[in-house]
């Protein structure tokens, strides 16, 4: 068990919808990451929150956005949904994001928009 | 740009042969490198990293900055080394400003 909790496991939804995915990372960690991961597309970055402030953008889509809390937990919120965006989103963290520090993974949420 | 690859999606060797998962990466710092893995049905976790020099579960890899390689090694594959290897990249616009990018992934099945 890596410490870092994703809920739900799985989520099934329609077109359109909007669904909130939601990460506590390890205790003491300061940086939260996510990922997408599609069969195609592999592992894509998404964002990076460290200490409840936005630090790096990868490829987010306009109508995904995150938020990490001052309890450091956080929220990847996901809208206007369309089948594409069906994947598995992991979230990392990590203690501060110091170089060569590893990430401790989520066990993910599986999204299937239908 | 800052890109990782791993040029096989799939690789298929029998028990007791050696293995050797690629990873080509481009990026025009200093590198950090890793390999992560992730078994049937658990979360990804860290294999070992470039910085370390060690070996985990029988795999090594060296960092070879003339090829800008990171190739992943075992002489006698196990049964259990069957799951999915990422070579990951620390930093760059495909991992923010600490995170990693990650290759695409290469699934390795061990036959017994």
């Amino acid at each position: 068990d890596s410490g870092v909790t994703q809920t739900p496991k799985h989520l099934i939804t329609a077109t359109g919808q909007r669904v909130t995915l939601r990460c506590s990372p390890r205790s003491g960690d300061l940086s939260v990451y996510w990922y997408q991961q599609s069969l195609d597309q592999g592992l894509q970055f998404l964002i990076q929150y460290y200490n409840g402030e936005e630090r790096a953008k990868g490829n987010i889509l306009e109508r995904f956005s995150a938020q990490q809390f001052p309890d450091l937990h956080s929220e990847l919120n996901l809208s206007s949904l369309e089948l594409g965006d069906s994947a598995l989103y992991f979230c990392a963290s990590s203690p501060q994001g110091a170089t060569n520090e590893k990430l401790f993974f989520g066990s993910g949420t599986q999204l299937s928009v239908l | 740009a800052q890109r990782v690859t791993q040029p096989e999606k799939l690789l298929s060797v029998f028990k007791g042969a050696p293995v050797e998962l690629k990873c080509n990466y481009s990026y025009s710092g200093s590198p950090e490198l890793f390999w992560y893995v992730q078994y049937s049905r658990q979360r990804l976790q860290l294999l070992l990293r470039h910085i370390s020099r060690e070996s985990i579960k029988g795999f090594t890899a060296d960092l070879n900055k003339g090829e800008t390689s990171f190739h992943l090694k075992k002489p006698f594959a196990q049964e259990e080394d069957s799951a999915m290897y990422y070579c990951a990249l620390k930093g760059g616009p495909g991992g923010g400003a600490d995170g990693l990018t990650f290759g695409k992934g290469t699934h390795l099945i061990i036959q017994p």
